[in-house]
């Protein structure tokens, strides 16, 4: 699978405030999802992104893949503490539906 | 939505004793199911892929013999940590792909496998 690199690894808001956690890759993605893992539950699907500078939103949460298709980023706004938990981007290879998911960023949130 | 399964949720065996991980997906049929292993506060790691009808594919460094998958029907995939040892202790996910969009994938609850 395809190899990112995530970062920040660690994410500590306050409540109310934005941020952004950001997906990197040496090699051209064809497409890339997001995951959210909630503590001691497992990956739910957030989005996927498939086109050159795409832009999705989903409420408070606003995704992005790059125009070189190399890198992706999620933005949250006025964070809550339901938004607490490990957020993960996973490339995939058409043609091969296999995963490789990044380290994640783990979010916390100071009310 | 599609709904996986896993059962059991949580396990505690001894060691050298045999373990069966099933993965069951509700609502819709999954010619392919996934395998990932999650360590504390680690990433997902793909174990293998789960074919119907077919030989599972394993990723590099993942004993085949050790850990023993079966996919017999389009709803059902089984993995099996055999002569389980302590280092085998693991969160084990399951995830299967919808027949009509291969891309996405749903996950299973998981099983929280505690070898003694």
């Amino acid at each position: 699978g395809q190899q990112v690199m995530q970062i920040p690894q660690y994410q500590h808001v306050q409540e109310g405030e934005d941020f952004t956690t950001y997906c990197n890759s040496s090699t051209t993605l064809s497409n890339i999802q997001w995951y959210k893992q909630r503590p001691g539950g497992h990956p739910v699907f957030l989005i996927q992104l498939v086109k050159s500078g795409e832009v999705k939103k989903q409420k408070r949460l606003t995704f992005q893949f790059g125009e070189a298709k190399k890198n992706s980023s999620l933005h949250i706004t006025a964070t809550q503490t339901t938004d607490v938990g490990t957020y993960f981007c996973a490339p995939a290879v058409i043609g091969d539906y296999k995963l490789s998911f990044g380290a994640g960023t783990t979010v916390t949130v100071r009310a | 939505g599609a709904v996986v399964s896993q059962h059991p949720s949580w396990v505690i065996c001894k060691s050298g004793t045999s373990v069966k991980i099933e993965c069951r997906s509700l609502d819709f049929q999954a010619t392919t199911m996934f395998w990932y292993r999650q360590f504390p506060k680690q990433s997902l790691m793909l174990m293998a892929t789960s074919n119907e009808g077919s030989k599972a594919t394993y990723e590099q460094g993942v004993e085949k013999d050790k850990f023993l998958i079966n996919h017999a029907s389009l709803t059902l995939s089984t993995l099996t940590v055999t002569s389980a040892h302590p280092e085998d202790s693991s969160f084990y996910i399951c995830s299967a792909n919808l027949l009509a969009n291969t891309d996405t994938q749903y996950f299973g609850p998981g099983t929280r496998l505690t070898v003694l």
